[in-house]
């Protein structure tokens, strides 16, 4: 039972580039979200799936897009990266209230 | 939409001594209210949550305290250890119920 794994773990871009972050968990919960930290300024919701099929956008999705894959998978695509998008990138997934997260994706943006 | 704002950012005192961290919000429909702690380096991790049925949890030198009407929140940390070093987040949840919105971090320093 992994939880919540994420992948890659470190990236780096150029301004332009595009990537796609992979999350998936075995937990069987139905809600999934994509966070990024940034210093100072918590953990900030940038999409959430609150069940398979659906997404929504959260407090800062500007340059993101999602798809929730399945159940078990949420990516998160960057199309063309901004270096305003180096952040550490948190994927976490819920059944009731509480969320799990995954170990993270340190991504620069150069 | 819900706003969570926290204090003190930074925080150190001294092993043994205890440790407050507050946290406000916004909508009056939240009814979860969970802390989370970060080690350097670590994924954010669930040490205690409260709902708005009750006013005070606690677990082993953590507690957790909800006062409804002013909407705020606390996380208290006694005979605090360096091990409690981290960083440690409080979250609300939205009126929907689902997504969790974030303070914005307590940074706490515990001195051998």
């Amino acid at each position: 039972n992994a939880g919540v794994t994420q992948t890659p773990k470190f990236q780096v871009l150029k301004t332009g580039q595009s990537m796609t972050l992979q999350c998936a968990q075995d937990m069987n919960h139905n809600s999934m979200y994509w966070y990024r930290q940034d210093p100072g300024m918590g953990l900030r919701l940038i999409y959430y799936s609150a069940s398979e099929g659906t997404t929504d956008k959260g407090e800062v999705p500007n340059g993101y897009n999602v798809s929730r894959l399945n159940k078990r998978e949420f990516s998160l695509r960057l199309e063309s990266a901004a270096p305003s998008q180096t952040s550490v990138y948190f994927c976490a997934s819920s059944e009731t209230n509480i969320q799990y997260f995954g170990a993270g994706t340190r991504l620069s943006v150069l | 939409g819900e706003n969570v704002e926290q204090h003190p950012s930074t925080l150190s005192v001294q092993e043994g001594d205890s440790a407050v961290i507050k946290c406000t919000y916004s909508d009056s429909a939240s009814n979860y209210f969970p802390w989370y702690k970060q080690e350097l380096g670590k994924r954010p991790q669930l040490i205690i949550d409260i709902r708005s049925n009750v006013g005070e949890k606690k677990d082993q030198r953590i507690a957790v305290t909800l006062n409804k009407t002013a909407k705020h929140f606390s996380l208290h940390i006694t005979e605090t250890q360096p091990e409690d070093s981290a960083v440690y987040f409080c979250a609300a949840t939205d009126a929907e119920g689902g997504k969790l919105i974030f303070g914005q971090g307590t940074e706490l320093s515990v001195k051998p």
